[in-house]
């Protein structure tokens, strides 16, 4: 398999600040997602970004694939960010992907 | 825009039941995927399919059955529940090969008494 690490693996902020979550990877990869999980289960699609840097709205993240780590910045916090945020690789030549345990984030107003 | 579907939400079983979590998307994709996530652990890989007539098992595969007889559905069976399977459980999907975003269903928490 490969090894995920997310951290921090908790994370609180008051609303309006920035934050940086990042995430470790053992081996090449070829496909990298950043996933929220909301209060309520769901799990939603922040980015694709197995390299470069991507930006959607207040959400940014950029991906280093020859030094194996992605970053995901969140500016401006809101209460609606709280949640969970995964990151999630698909090895070079295999088709699974991998989560890491996740980055539990509160916004506090 | 369904995305991806499964059923039930939610479903209690006694120890020893058995029952089928549904899963079925309507984006054509090849691949189909089930995980389950457990507090503090992430989401891991149950089984997968990379088409129709084909899966192969993940991380976690005891105690859990699959098969992909239709491009749309990829149902996962549990044939004896133990309350070690009590977790929620997402299926997903996406297009075939090494790239493409990976989709979610909503969730199926199961608890096994």
């Amino acid at each position: 398999g490969i090894q995920v690490e997310q951290s921090p693996p908790d994370l609180i902020l008051q609303e309006g600040a920035n934050s940086t979550l990042r995430c470790n990877f053992s081996d090449s990869v070829n496909n990298l997602q950043w996933f929220h999980q909301n209060p309520w289960g769901q799990l939603i699609n922040l980015f694709y970004i197995p390299s470069g840097t991507k930006q959607n709205g207040r959400l940014s993240a950029t991906t280093v694939a020859t030094e194996r780590y992605s970053l995901l910045y969140i500016s401006s916090s809101q209460t609606t960010d709280s949640g969970v945020y995964f990151c999630a690789v698909v090895k070079r030549a295999g088709n699974q992907f991998y989560f890491g345990t996740g980055t539990s984030l509160t916004v506090i107003p | 825009n369904a995305g991806v579907t499964q059923t039930p939400k939610f479903q209690v079983l006694k120890t020893g039941q058995s029952m089928t979590l549904q899963c079925a998307q309507d984006m054509n994709h090849e691949y189909m995927s089930w995980y389950r996530q457990d507090p503090g652990m992430g989401l891991r890989l149950i089984h997968y399919s990379v088409g129709a007539g084909i899966t192969d098992q993940g991380e976690v595969p005891n105690g859990y059955n699959v098969s992909r007889s239709t491009t749309e559905d990829f149902p996962l069976r549990l044939l004896s529940a133990a309350p070690s399977q009590t977790s929620v459980y997402f299926c997903a999907s996406r297009i075939a090969g090494h790239t493409g975003e990976l989709f979610f269903g909503e969730g199926s928490r199961l608890t096994v008494l």
